[in-house]
């Protein structure tokens, strides 16, 4: 089945640096999705790409649905503590399947 | 407030009593799914359901069993639990099949 590769693992930044983190897949995905769960809470959707090649924002995230379908990345500026937590990522093709990374931990040091 | 509901949130239990939780979404979405998240694995789906009385396998579905007789209501069922089954599940819903879905907090089990 398919299988999405998300890098890096975890992550420990000074806050105020940005950050980066990326999936990939051998699939060809639809809809890449973002996604951020916080402890004790479920996972909440940061943001959303349809087409390929689109750079979406929201707030100081980034995302951006790679030109081949397989890829996608997710960068966050000035990162501030609570940014603390742990980032999915998300692939969808056409109907309801959704393959999610196995996330990327995110500590913050203030 | 638009949410998805799951309970209980926390359940400690022995192997082989039925339980069930429950999921309700008062956002009248006609997709629910459910996943369970074990560490390093990520989500992965378990059953889902593209509206009233139409349920699917998803990629886990071994152990399980769900129902939707109503749109907002989508129970999961584990009719004789084992400890592998001791996981964090996720409920979510989606107005649409292909719409990003929306997660609830999640039901953390215990089965010993």
């Amino acid at each position: 089945g398919q299988q999405l590769n998300q890098s890096p693992q975890s992550m420990f930044i000074q806050e105020g640096e940005d950050v980066s983190m990326n999936c990939t897949s051998s699939s060809i995905f639809n809809t890449w999705l973002w996604y951020k769960q916080d402890p004790g809470e479920g996972p909440v959707l940061l943001i959303a790409l349809y087409k390929a090649g689109e750079l979406t924002s929201n707030g100081r995230l980034t995302a951006q649905f790679g030109i081949t379908r397989k890829d996608s990345f997710l960068n966050i500026s000035a990162s501030i503590p609570s940014d603390v937590g742990i980032y999915f990522c998300a692939g969808q093709l056409y109907g309801n399947k959704l393959v999610f990374g196995a996330g990327t931990i995110l500590r913050v040091k203030s | 407030e638009a949410q998805v509901t799951q309970n209980p949130r926390y359940l400690i239990t022995v192997t082989g009593k039925k339980l069930t939780v429950t999921c309700s979404q008062n956002m009248n979405h006609e997709y629910m799914s459910w996943y369970r998240q074990d560490p390093g694995l990520g989500l992965r789906q378990i059953y889902y359901s593209m509206n009233v009385e139409v349920t699917d396998k998803g990629d886990v579905p071994e152990g399980y069993k769900v129902s939707r007789k109503e749109k907002r209501n989508f129970p999961l069922i584990l009719e004789s639990p084992s400890p592998n089954q001791t996981s964090l599940y996720f409920c979510a819903s989606a107005k649409v099949f292909n719409q990003p879905q929306h997660f609830g907090d999640g039901t953390r089990l215990s089965i010993l």
